[in-house]
């Protein structure tokens, strides 16, 4: 069965920096490509970033773009996520999720169970 | 503001059908198709309908979506206690190469 784990998230003071893993089992990892998406406390979702299968290509929101980075190691089947400069409003829980090729765009079919990130002194 | 236009909060009774609305343009939803998502209170979002309007297997046909132009709906019939969630819509953006979910709609089945 397909399971996402996200991990690294916690309590971190603004300006420092953190990194998230989700690691992915049950399907292959190198069909798909990954997201993350945020939800800050009692607001909707916000997506994050997305990576192709293969790494090569990247998509930011404007909100992370230059503050942010997405990566993954296909060999060990885990997406990341470095969160650099953190500021209070980048606290939420941070979801990676799996996305399958629909007709035209891709929609996420796998969801992880999200790791809490909270940006406070 | 979200790219994608929801309506806060929709309610009906156990047993009715509710429509959620989902507004966009044409750089996505006119261009794209659509993708919805149910978050039970306390957990992670779980997809609903892709391509406007496929059900992943598991999900109940009282759960449908169109698209038409800019906009799409998601519908839900028969409403259980347990449909009580937040609702959000997501597409691709051609204009601002981003993933854009709506603000969200808060279902209550009175």
């Amino acid at each position: 069965q397909v399971q996402l784990v996200e991990s690294g998230g916690g309590v971190v003071q603004p300006g420092r920096s953190l990194r998230l893993s989700c690691a992915a089992s049950g399907f292959t990892f190198t069909h798909y490509a990954m997201h993350w998406v945020r939800q800050a406390p009692g607001k909707g979702l916000e997506w994050v970033a997305v990576i192709s299968y293969d790494g090569n290509t990247k998509y930011y929101a404007d909100s992370v773009k230059g503050q942010f980075t997405i990566s993954r190691d296909n060999s060990k089947t885990t997406l990341f996520l470095q969160m650099d400069s953190l500021r209070p409003e980048d606290t939420a829980v941070y979801y990676c999720a799996r996305a399958s090729l629909g007709a035209k765009v891709a929609y996420f079919d796998y969801w992880g169970q999200g790791t809490l990130v909270t940006v406070s002194s | 503001q979200s790219v994608l236009t929801q309506p806060p909060s929709v309610s009906a009774a156990p047993g009715q059908k509710v429509t959620i609305s989902c507004s966009g343009s044409s750089s996505n939803i006119g261009d794209n198709f659509v993708s919805w998502y149910q978050q039970l209170p306390g957990t992670a979002p779980k997809l609903l309908i892709y391509d406007n309007a496929k059900g992943p297997s598991g999900i109940p046909d009282r759960f449908s979506g169109s698209k038409s132009g800019t906009s799409a709906t998601l519908g839900i019939t028969g409403l259980q206690t347990g449909d009580e969630a937040d609702y959000y819509c997501g597409t691709w953006d051609n204009s601002l190469s981003a993933w854009v979910f709506g603000g969200g709609t808060k279902l209550t089945v009175l």
